[in-house]
């Protein structure tokens, strides 16, 4: 199994709330991704980053923004939550371009 | 035109049939491909990824053609278990990410 967690796991929370997902994975990797995804549909990639201090935004446009300080760690954070937020946000890291993704178990979020 | 396109499904077949499905890709300069598979309201897992002379782990068969711009994947003596979305994925050539297909449903009936 491979070795990324995100937290939480679930949330729900009112709307004009700050809201951070967290994102952590312990096998070194350099590249790592945040996915949204409703049910029964397609993964849709918002961020992406290269290594610490690198991000780049996906091909969805998301309100959210991330950050990269840390190799191991790429939060996730929505300044002001709105119910069209309301989705399963996944993060993934990847060894190198060449290699396949491993995912986290992924934030189900829900915006009242 | 999407750049890497699945039959959606559903598949439904019986426990023990053999079942396969394709998914085609737009550019020609795709350098890396694999199969995942996500249960339902679960993450992406991998299955396994595609090499260019075809490979097979288990009862499943993974093949590209590069000449159609197209990857399959067969499973054989299907199980309940095996009942999951199944995602095609692509890496093109100078791209820092991977571009996902929409997915296919299988379910295996008993």
């Amino acid at each position: 199994e491979a070795d990324i967690y995100q937290t939480p796991r679930y949330l729900v929370i009112g709307t004009g709330k700050k809201i951070t997902l967290e994102c952590s994975q312990t096998m070194g990797h350099d590249k790592m991704y945040w996915y949204q995804q409703d049910p029964g549909m397609e993964l849709h990639l918002i961020h992406y980053s290269y290594g610490v201090n690198s991000t780049e935004k996906g091909d969805l446009s998301s309100e959210s923004t991330v950050s990269r300080i840390r190799t191991e760690h790429f939060p996730l954070t929505l300044e002001s939550a709105r119910p069209s937020h309301t989705s399963q946000y996944l993060c993934a890291s990847s060894r190198g371009d060449n290699q396949p993704q491993h995912f986290g178990d992924g934030t189900r979020l829900s915006i009242l | 035109r999407k750049e890497v396109e699945q039959d959606p499904g559903p598949f439904n077949v019986p426990e023990g049939a053999t079942v396969a499905f394709n998914c085609t890709y737009s550019n020609s300069a795709s350098q890396s491909f694999f199969w995942y598979r996500q249960d339902c309201r679960k993450e992406p897992k991998l299955l396994m990824s595609v090499y260019s002379s075809g490979n097979e782990d288990g009862r499943f068969t993974a093949q590209l053609n590069r000449a159609s711009q197209y990857i399959s994947l067969l499973i054989r003596d299907s199980k309940l278990s095996d009942s999951a979305t199944y995602l095609c994925v692509v890496r093109i050539q100078g791209a820092q990410k991977l571009v996902f297909g929409q997915g296919t449903r299988l379910t295996i009936n008993p």
